[in-house]
């Protein structure tokens, strides 16, 4: 079983709809949780950090964590064309930076 | 916010040749720098551990003789990938965090992306 577990089956929404995303991990010792986001050609880019279990939110990105089902979301309100991109879930333990990715999901939002 | 630049963006080399590929920390110290490895439409691969002032950990099935990792200042981690063949044809990204915390929060330079004739 690997580490951190993401469908990566592209997604495509019409403009305005939500888009969910999550990931599922097999290391209880993970305690950061993030989501960040990659356009085609360019290095991920930080979106969402999470410690521990609770929801964090952050204008139109909800990032969830629930640690007891090792089950980690990330929302997209009112997505737009511009939040076309790869999203990649990762998370790490305490006392290193070394992150586990998920695959990525490819999300492309139609106008 | 953190940011980290890597150059070159991208290069084009002839096989048997060697390329490096430098990644600074421009705002912030980093005693420990990330390279990774991405192929097309698949997720980053950790290829070493860049630590200041000592050797690089690389990860399992990464050869260190060929790539070479020098991380000589709180700023500066240098990824030289030696005697290039197609086959290492990819896109390199690098990634640090802020010196003396271990809370997963990394920034990622813009990718340099290898192309080995």
């Amino acid at each position: 079983q690997k580490e951190v577990e993401q469908d990566p089956g592209p997604l495509s929404v019409p403009e305005g709809a939500i888009v969910s995303l999550n990931c599922t991990y097999s290391n209880s010792a993970f305690q950061y949780f993030m989501w960040y986001r990659q356009y085609s050609r360019k290095g991920p880019e930080l979106l969402m950090y999470t410690y521990s279990s609770g929801n964090k939110e952050d204008g139109r990105f909800t990032a969830q964590v629930d640690k007891s089902s090792k089950y980690i979301s990330l929302f997209i309100r009112d997505s737009q064309p511009s939040d076309s991109a790869t999203y990649l879930c990762a998370m790490s333990a305490p006392g290193n930076n070394r992150l586990a990715f998920g695959k990525g999901n490819q999300v492309v939002v139609i106008p | 916010g953190a940011v980290v630049s890597q150059h070159p963006s991208w290069v084009i080399c002839k096989s048997g040749t060697s390329v490096k590929i430098e990644c600074r920390s421009l705002d912030f110290q980093a005693t420990t720098m990330f390279w990774y490895r991405q192929f097309p439409k698949q997720s980053l691969m950790l290829m070493a551990t860049s630590n200041e002032g000592s050797k690089a950990t690389y990860e399992q099935g990464v050869e260190k003789d060929k790539f070479l990792i020098n991380h000589a200042s709180l700023t500066l981690s240098t990824l030289t990938v030696t005697s290039a063949h197609p086959e290492d044809s990819s896109f390199y990204i690098c990634s640090a965090g802020l010196a003396g915390r271990n809370t997963g929060e990394l920034f990622f330079g813009e990718g340099s992306r290898l192309t080995v004739l």
